[in-house]
């Protein structure tokens, strides 16, 4: 995942449009990627999931694309509710027997209603 | 039912001081983790445990001592607490079906921990 800057990057959208997004994923040998919301006071939870063979995979208004050219890793969100807002990270799993799993810097989603 | 459960849910202590942090999970998973949450909501991963070994340290200071007593538990102790290690501290549990093979699973995380060091 894309660790950049001192603050957490912000994606400001009006309810009902769709929301994009990005990540920047480190190392060529990952391969499963992970997106995760995490509301205020919460852990991160799961959200959806894509293997590097595959780039794109779509969830209930949630979809995942991933281009391995240039190591890049997007969510998708159809329709963004209120209830949509948290920050999200990506995940890149390292491949090194599945035990670590290493997180972009997040992105703060606020929904306008 | 909590699927990852850890305690204290927050702990304010003095710096010097030693802590410990509870995790337990109920979903039968093999591996567990710790993960650091700075102010920043930048998390980091600190240990993985599979079957009650310890698999990854990922440069964590000795100060640190994660303890699996068994699948299910993994807890962590802090000594000589400072004033940096002030964070959110998560548990996660997950299933990782075979060594060597990539990870199948997602991770499930607890409520975290949130320790202030004063």
């Amino acid at each position: 995942g894309e660790s950049v800057g001192l603050h957490l990057p912000t994606l400001s959208v009006q309810e009902g449009d769709n929301s994009i997004i990005n990540c920047a994923y480190s190392n060529s040998a990952s391969d499963y990627f992970i997106w995760y919301k995490q509301e205020s006071g919460k852990g991160p939870q799961f959200i959806i999931d894509i293997r590097s063979n595959m780039d794109k995979r779509q969830g209930q208004r949630v979809t995942v694309l991933l281009n391995k050219t240039v190591k890049h890793l997007s969510l998708q969100i159809a329709a963004t509710q209120p209830g949509d807002s948290a920050v999200y990270f990506c995940a890149e799993n390292m491949g090194t027997g599945g035990f670590k799993t290493i997180f972009g810097a997040g992105t703060r989603l606020f929904v306008k209603a | 039912d909590t699927a990852v459960s850890q305690t204290p849910k927050y702990l304010v202590t003095q710096m010097g001081n030693d802590k410990s942090i509870k995790c337990e999970q109920n979903l039968g998973h093999d591996t567990m983790y710790w993960y650091k949450q700075d102010s920043k909501k930048f998390l980091k991963i600190m240990f993985s445990y599979n079957n009650k070994e310890l698999i990854i340290n990922e440069t964590v200071p000795n100060r640190f001592s994660p303890k699996s007593p068994d699948k299910a538990h993994l807890n962590l102790h802090i000594n000589s607490l400072e004033l940096g290690d002030s964070a959110v501290y998560f548990c996660a549990s997950s299933q990782v079906v075979q060594v060597r093979l990539p990870n199948t699973g997602e991770l499930f995380f607890g409520e975290g921990s949130r320790l202030t060091v004063l």
